[in-house]
């Protein structure tokens, strides 16, 4: 256990569907992230929270919308998501600085 | 702009040898740098980091890493493999404090008995 927990661990979406992914840290930490991790490619960053504000997007297209309301939470939203999403989302926490960074177990995410 | 290198897809090394997984790294200024491991359908755990001081660090389950500036190189190493350190290791980088990491894209280790 990392302190940081995903939900859900599963997700099986169609293409038209309205979904979010939650992530919760209890590790008092003040950034907070979300990565995509597909087969046979390197963990993308999408998406930098410090302090509750967005501070990187990395070029991610407009149907994955994040949130942060504070900085013990993080939401991916996710809608009208095509085939090649399908992957395993991770998220990550740490305190600003140097800190190290702790993953969640992740959502696999199928979208059919 | 920084990147990690991790030149194996895959390292294959018996029970009791010792066994090290490369990664080299570019990036302005002086590196955070880690390793993290990754179980089958698990998120990553992290395993150690090098922040500053010696440029040997030593981590979790035995593992150690050394940093290498002028080589620009943070390879990970372990004295004696052991079948349950099978996994997905990655490398991961940050330019400066603040800064989200950069990873690799993974070495799968192999440990067999």
């Amino acid at each position: 256990e990392t302190g940081v927990t995903q939900t859900p661990r599963h997700l099986v979406m169609g293409m038209t569907n309205k979904k979010s992914l939650k992530c919760e840290q209890h590790l008092g930490h003040n950034a907070m992230y979300w990565y995509k991790q597909s087969a046979k490619k390197p963990l993308e960053l999408m998406f930098v929270y410090s302090l509750e504000e967005r501070v990187e997007n990395n070029s991610v297209p407009s149907r994955f919308s994040p949130e942060c309301p504070n900085s013990s939470h993080l939401f991916l939203h996710l809608h009208t998501l095509q085939p090649e999403d399908s992957a395993l989302y991770l998220c990550a926490s740490s305190q600003e600085g140097a800190g190290t960074a702790f993953f969640g177990q992740g959502t696999r995410l199928t979208v059919v | 702009a920084q990147s990690v290198a991790q030149p194996e897809d895959q390292v294959n090394v018996a029970e009791g040898n010792p066994l090290t997984v490369k990664c080299t790294y570019s990036v302005s200024g002086n590196p955070y740098l880690f390793w993290y491991v990754q179980y089958p359908n698990r998120g990553l755990q992290f395993l150690l980091k090098y922040i500053t001081g010696d440029n040997l660090v030593k981590g979790s389950y035995g593992f150690e890493a050394e940093f290498n500036k002028s080589q620009t190189s943070f390879h990970l190493k372990k004295p004696s493999a052991l079948v349950s350190d099978s996994a997905l290791y990655f490398c991961a980088v940050r330019a400066q404090a603040g800064t989200a990491l950069i990873f690799g894209k993974g070495t799968t280790l192999s440990v067999s008995s």
